[in-house]
């Protein structure tokens, strides 16, 4: 069954720091995942999306993640925290016709 | 374009009641999934349908029930409503040759 891990529930970067999110999925092949975040009192927002054209996927607002099958994982990363960037972020895959997310990470930027 | 709409956006009921949500999807896209999110249980997965019928439906109960119009708008009905039932349900629709999911804001719920 496919399902993603999500380590850590909270994660806490200074602004200015390296932004990383971690994400592994469980899977027989190489699935459709994705990253949403989600701001206070909305919906989910799509940050960016892997369907095997690239490894590297590059999303929006700076947020890129790397698909590596040799370690099931899915990372996002973004270079510089922003104050703006504090939310929650969640890995999600496809199975069949509904999407499975991951539990979510909080993401706390420092001033 | 405009995006998914979800009515009402804030909701308060008593145990035992009933209550029906409304999404409006993105116009063009035919599936619409929606969502249950708790603190305790994040998002979990209700139903998903496409041109009017189920194709997919997660662990609930048989209170959580659902249908799709044929212009793509989407119900979902909770019945003899539970104080857990306390939570905020989000609708996405999907676009006819993407995978990705555009979510609405969702309808606060709070059960007393």
């Amino acid at each position: 069954a496919q399902s993603v891990t999500q380590l850590g529930s909270h994660v806490s970067v200074s602004e200015g720091a390296l932004v990383l999110l971690r994400c592994n999925y469980s899977s027989s092949v190489p699935p459709y995942l994705f990253w949403y975040v989600q701001y206070p009192n909305q919906g989910l927002q799509l940050l960016l999306k892997y369907t095997s054209a690239a490894t590297l996927v590059k999303g929006i607002n700076g947020f890129e993640a790397e698909f590596k099958k040799s370690e099931t994982s899915f990372h996002l990363t973004k270079p510089s925290a922003h104050m703006s960037d504090a939310a929650e972020y969640f890995c999600a895959v496809n199975r069949g016709f509904k999407t499975i997310f991951g539990a979510g990470t909080r993401l706390f930027v420092k001033a | 374009k405009a995006g998914v709409t979800q009515t009402p956006r804030y909701l308060i009921k008593t145990r035992g009641q009933q209550v029906t949500l409304s999404c409006s999807p993105i116009s063009g896209h035919r599936s619409v999934s929606w969502y249950q999110q708790t603190p305790g249980q994040g998002l979990q997965f209700l139903f998903e349908y496409f041109s009017e019928t189920q194709r997919n439906k997660g662990n609930f109960p048989g209170r959580f029930s659902g249908r799709q119009f044929s212009n793509s708008r989407s119900e979902m009905n909770v019945s003899t409503l539970e104080l857990g039932d306390s939570a905020l349900y989000l609708c996405a629709s999907s676009p006819p040759t993407g995978d990705e999911q555009f979510f609405g804001p969702g309808t606060r719920l709070t059960v007393l």
